[in-house]
Order: structure tokens, then C-alpha cells, then sequence
């Protein structure tokens, strides 16, 4: 059984860039659920992706946006880059649409300058 | 209020102690409950799913008080492996599916 796995594993940009990050889900896993960990906090929910549709957004700008593809990976995409937004984002992968428990990958780094 | 909040600690405990986390919530219509570890630089890592009627896993005990909104873990015996982070996780739908994780608590065993 493979986990969940993401890439890059770090990623350095500046101010105003685009970035894309990519995530596998775990081998039976049909829903995928991205998060933004910023130094010394809990992750923060950015968005959930079931069956290739948005089943759930947190409090995140229009600019994070997402794509789940049809063998259930996907791309978190972050436009117009913040120096806020370096963080650790988390990819994580689950088999029940709500209510159960995620697993997660190890994470992007990214450091916007 | 924050929708979920824990003590961030650190806790420094001695290999050996007994120790307990708490955690709040503050969306009643809170449907599923769980506790994360997650090591330094690391991704979290479910520990255990929390219900009612609570349960155990070993050295852990996990409780849910829904009429208080209160999740608690227990951790007896400490080892120096159990340093870490632990998050409090709270999942609920209201319009929309959410996942909501507490800051973390921060536990230090020492020798």
C-alpha cells in the first residue's frame, strides 16, 4: 500500500509568483484535503477535493485554488504569492467523504520571498 | 473564541508520569473527534479517534464530553518517544465539510 506523497519537498519563491504543489492520495483513497501549517501552529483547513468537485473550503483567499484529477491526485495551486504564505502545506487523504479520520504526506515548504 | 483550543504547553514531564491534555471546541454540531501527533518537522500522524463512551489504545485514553464540548487525552507511563505535539482534530459539516485542528500541545518526557 503507498502513502501519501507530495511534491517538491521544498520550494523557494518570490513575491507575486505562482506556484503549483502536487499530491498522490494514499492507494484507495478518493478524497483529498489540503492544509496550511505556519510555524508553531495546527494545520488550517484550506480545502477538501471528493470525486473531482470543491466539497469543502476553510478561510482562505480565492487565489488557493485546486484540482483533483480522475485516479484521485492533486494540485494545489497558490497565485499572486504573499511572504505570508510560507508555510508547510499538507496534503492529506481519506476514504470516507466526512467524518473520518485523514492521513496526511510529508508536506511542501515553501518559503515565498 | 477560537473553534478549537488547547493549552500549547510545553508540558516537561519524567519518563514514567502520567499526563493529560485538554481540549474545547466550540461547534456543538461537532461530528467526529481525534487526536494527531505530530513530531518535529513532520506530518501529523493519527494517534486515535475519540467517541462517547471513550476509549483506550495501550497507554492512551482519550474521553469526549459532548454536553461540555470537552475532549481530553490521557497518557500513562510516559516514554521519551512520547515527545511530540499532540493536536486536537474536530470535524463537522455545516454547509460544507471541515476539519478543524487545535494549535497543539507540546510534551517534553525527560529522562
Amino acid at each position: 500500500e503507498t502513502g501519501v506523497t507530495q511534491s517538491p519537498t521544498h520550494l523557494i519563491k518570490t513575491r507575486g509568483q505562482q506556484v503549483t504543489l502536487r499530491c498522490s492520495s494514499q492507494s484507495g483513497h478518493n478524497t483529498v484535503s489540503w492544509y496550511q501549517q505556519a510555524l508553531g501552529q495546527g494545520p488550517q483547513f484550506i480545502f477538501q477535493y471528493y470525486r473531482e468537485e470543491e466539497n469543502g473550503r476553510g478561510n482562505f483567499p480565492p487565489r488557493f485554488s485546486g484540482l483533483q484529477f480522475p485516479n484521485y491526485s492533486s494540485e494545489l495551486n497558490v497565485n499572486a504569492l504573499e511572504l505570508d504564505d510560507s508555510a508547510l502545506y499538507l496534503c492529506a487523504s481519506s476514504l470516507v467523504l466526512a467524518g473520518g479520520s485523514e492521513f496526511f504526506g510529508p508536506g511542501t515548504r515553501l518559503t515565498v520571498l | 473564541r477560537k473553534e478549537v483550543e488547547q493549552d500549547p504547553g510545553p508540558f516537561n514531564v519524567p519518563e514514567g508520569a502520567t499526563v493529560a491534555f485538554n481540549c474545547t471546541y466550540s461547534n456543538s454540531a461537532s461530528q467526529s473527534f481525534f487526536w494527531y501527533r505530530q513530531d518535529c518537522r513532520k506530518e501529523p500522524k493519527l494517534l486515535m479517534s475519540v467517541y462517547s463512551s471513550g476509549n483506550e489504545d495501550g497507554r492512551f485514553t482519550a474521553q469526549l464530553n459532548r454536553a461540555s464540548q470537552y475532549i481530553s487525552l490521557l497518557i500513562r507511563d510516559s516514554k521519551l518517544s512520547d515527545s511530540a505535539t499532540y493536536l486536537c482534530v474536530v470535524n463537522w459539516m455545516d454547509s460544507s465539510y471541515k476539519l478543524i485542528f487545535g494549535s497543539g500541545t507540546r510534551l517534553l518526557v525527560r529522562p
